[in-house]
């Protein structure tokens, strides 16, 4: 039983660009903060980005700085992810996830992931 | 950014083991430690928040301890879908951070 959606995913090449999208069908999601969580092929988990509830605050890790950005449609139930100027290194699985409660930095619900390939 | 260290990297085990499963943080974290079940092409499922707290669904049988730095994950008997990689994650400070993972292998 899916509880959020991700899609977007594809191949792309060096330097180029993606939108990622989630979207909650099963877990509430307007009043949680939300993350988005990466895992390249047989590789562990890697943190990339947060967003508050109403968009106010943001954070990233820093590899990603000043070419992903986080954002979020509270009307659509939508979370996003602007990747651009995207490199080899970026290649994962990408999982969107809520938060806790209150805004805690734990991971209580997922989506089953898309993958970004980037690569010539 | 804090580091987290698990130990070990990979675990062989039986049905019906007792095994745990350590991760060490590069600095104090007080209890803002959680603990993930991964299965193969799966997402992550949360197990355990805030170092000793059973998340809502998850089995008794899995428990958590610590605080400070070193943390553990107990599974009490062993069961054949608890073969898997566990993976470690401190919440305390931004960027959020996770352990390396540890394989749970059936010896």
């Amino acid at each position: 039983d899916v509880q959020l959606v991700e899609s977007g995913g594809g191949l792309v090449q060096p330097g180029g660009s993606l939108r990622l999208s989630c979207v909650a069908s099963g877990c509430a999601f307007s009043s949680y903060w939300m993350s988005w969580v990466r895992q390249a092929p047989g590789k562990g988990l890697e943190w990339v980005a947060n967003i508050k509830q109403d968009g106010s605050e943001k954070y990233y890790v820093d590899s990603v700085k000043g070419r992903f950005t986080i954002s979020r449609d509270y009307a659509k139930n939508s979370l996003y992810l602007q990747m651009d100027s995207l490199r080899a290194e970026d290649t994962a699985v990408y999982y969107c996830a809520r938060n806790g409660m209150s805004g805690q930095r734990w991971f209580d619900c997922w989506g089953r992931g898309t993958l970004v390939t980037v690569s010539s | 950014d804090i580091q987290m260290t698990q130990s070990p990297s990979s675990l062989s085990a039986s049905v019906g083991d007792r095994v745990t499963i350590t991760c060490r943080a590069s600095q104090s974290i007080n209890s803002n430690l959680n603990w993930y079940q991964q299965k193969p092409g799966k997402a992550p499922n949360l197990l355990i928040y805030v170092a000793s707290s059973l998340q809502s669904g998850v089995p008794s049988r899995f428990s958590g301890s610590g605080s400070g730095t070193d943390f553990t994950l107990t599974i009490s008997s062993l069961q054949p879908e608890d073969f898997a990689t566990y993976y470690c994650q401190q919440s305390y400070s931004i960027p959020i951070t996770f352990g390396q993972g540890t394989r749970l292998e059936i010896k």
